[in-house]
Order: C-alpha cells, then sequence, then structure tokens
C-alpha cells in the first residue's frame, strides 16, 4: 500500500527565514497531495493542496511543489512569523481511493 | 454551516465504562473518517465510511465500533474503555478521496 515519509519531525527557524517541509510517496499512481497545519488544540485545517498535473502551486507565502518522477513534494513557507509555529502533516491520494495517506508530520517553531 | 461538529469536547471515563463519540457534517460530503492522535503523534485512521451505508476499517480499529447513521453523522463507540484508549479523537469527512475537513477533536482520558 501507499506509504508517506515526511522530513524533518521538527524544525526551528527565525522569524523571517524560509521553512522547507519534504515528503515522499511510495504509489506512482498518486494524484492528489495536500497539507495540513494544526495549531495547538485545534484540528488539522487544510492550507494548501497540488494535483499531479502541476508542478508547483503558490498562496502567499505558502508553496508547494511536485516532483512526480522522484516520488517527492515539498511545502515551502517563505518570511515565516510567530503564527507559523504549528504542526504540519502532508498527506497522499489517488483517484478511486477511500482515504489520504498522513506523513508523520512536522513540528514548526518560529521564534521572534 | 457548522462545517464538522464534534460532540463532547472533553470526557473522562474509567477502565471499562463504555461512551459514544458523535461527528456530523454539513458538508454534503460522502466520506467520513475517524483518526486518534496520542500526544506527540501522527494522526491514525481507525474507521471510515466510503459512503452512507458502508463501513471499513483503518489502521487501529480494534476496541472501537462504528456506525454511520445517515449521509451527516457517524458516531464511535467506546464498548469498554482502556486507558490504551486515551487520546484527542477527530471526525473529517472528505469527497472523493481528496480533500478532508476535520472536525475540532475530542479529548478522551480514561483512567
Amino acid at each position: 500500500g501507499e506509504n508517506v515519509e515526511q522530513h524533518p519531525s521538527t524544525l526551528s527557524v527565525q522569524e523571517g527565514d524560509s521553512a522547507v517541509i519534504k515528503c515522499t510517496y511510495s504509489d506512482s499512481a498518486s494524484n492528489y497531495f495536500p497539507w495540513y497545519k494544526q495549531e495547538l488544540g485545534k484540528g488539522p485545517q487544510l492550507i494548501i493542496d497540488i494535483r499531479s498535473n502541476v508542478g508547483e502551486k503558490k498562496d502567499q507565502r505558502i508553496a508547494v511543489t511536485l516532483n512526480k518522477t522522484a516520488k517527492h513534494f515539498s511545502l515551502h513557507i517563505t518570511e515565516t512569523q510567530p503564527e507559523d509555529s504549528a504542526v504540519y502533516f502532508c498527506a497522499a491520494s489517488k483517484r478511486g481511493a477511500d482515504k489520504l495517506i498522513f506523513g508523520t508530520g512536522t513540528r514548526l517553531q518560529v521564534f521572534p | 454551516n457548522a462545517g464538522v461538529t464534534q460532540t463532547p469536547k472533553f470526557q473522562v471515563l474509567k477502565t471499562g465504562q463504555s461512551m459514544t463519540l458523535q461527528c456530523a457534517q454539513d458538508m454534503n460530503h460522502n466520506s467520513m473518517y475517524w483518526y486518534r492522535q496520542d500526544p506527540g503523534m501522527g494522526l491514525r485512521l481507525i474507521y471510515y465510511s466510503a459512503s452512507e451505508g458502508t463501513t471499513d476499517k483503518g489502521e487501529v480499529p480494534n476496541g472501537y465500533n462504528v456506525s454511520r447513521l445517515n449521509k451527516r453523522e457517524f458516531s464511535l463507540r467506546l464498548e469498554s474503555a482502556a486507558p490504551s484508549q486515551t487520546s484527542v479523537y477527530f471526525c473529517a469527512t472528505g469527497q472523493n478521496s481528496y480533500e478532508q475537513y476535520f472536525g475540532p477533536g475530542t479529548r478522551l482520558t480514561v483512567t
């Protein structure tokens, strides 16, 4: 079955710096890759997603890139702010699948 | 439009007690999911329902049962709670195996 690996497990950056979180997937048929942000005490919230027919997608300070050949995708956060501190999860899915396969999460801390 | 709601928000049980966690959605999604998240851990799928009338086991189904009452509601039941079931439980809904939307969670402690 599909497996999604996520790195790093923790990431600390200075406010204003960039942060990058990477995920790899095993099933070449996967075609949907969402990213979730989980703030303390809350449920995960979808922040951006990408489908396999595009290589990059941006939304203000966040972007996701996809390399289908290498089977990996990444979340990029620029000009980080303290409110970006949270746990981030990547996931993968494919047409006809009943569920998302989640990575293990990355705890991002942004220091002022 | 409340999205995904879960009740209760907090619960403390004694070992052996039973309870049902409720989840309801107003997003008209076909699929619903139950996850558990232990401290410092990722999301583990307990059960899911791809459509009304169907349920399937996820990664960690032992000790749990589910009911898809109708399109809107999906409940998770613990028949005999154990300390190992202390966790935060999240319900989620989705459409066609793509976007999933999560509820606020139920924090369960079993003593």
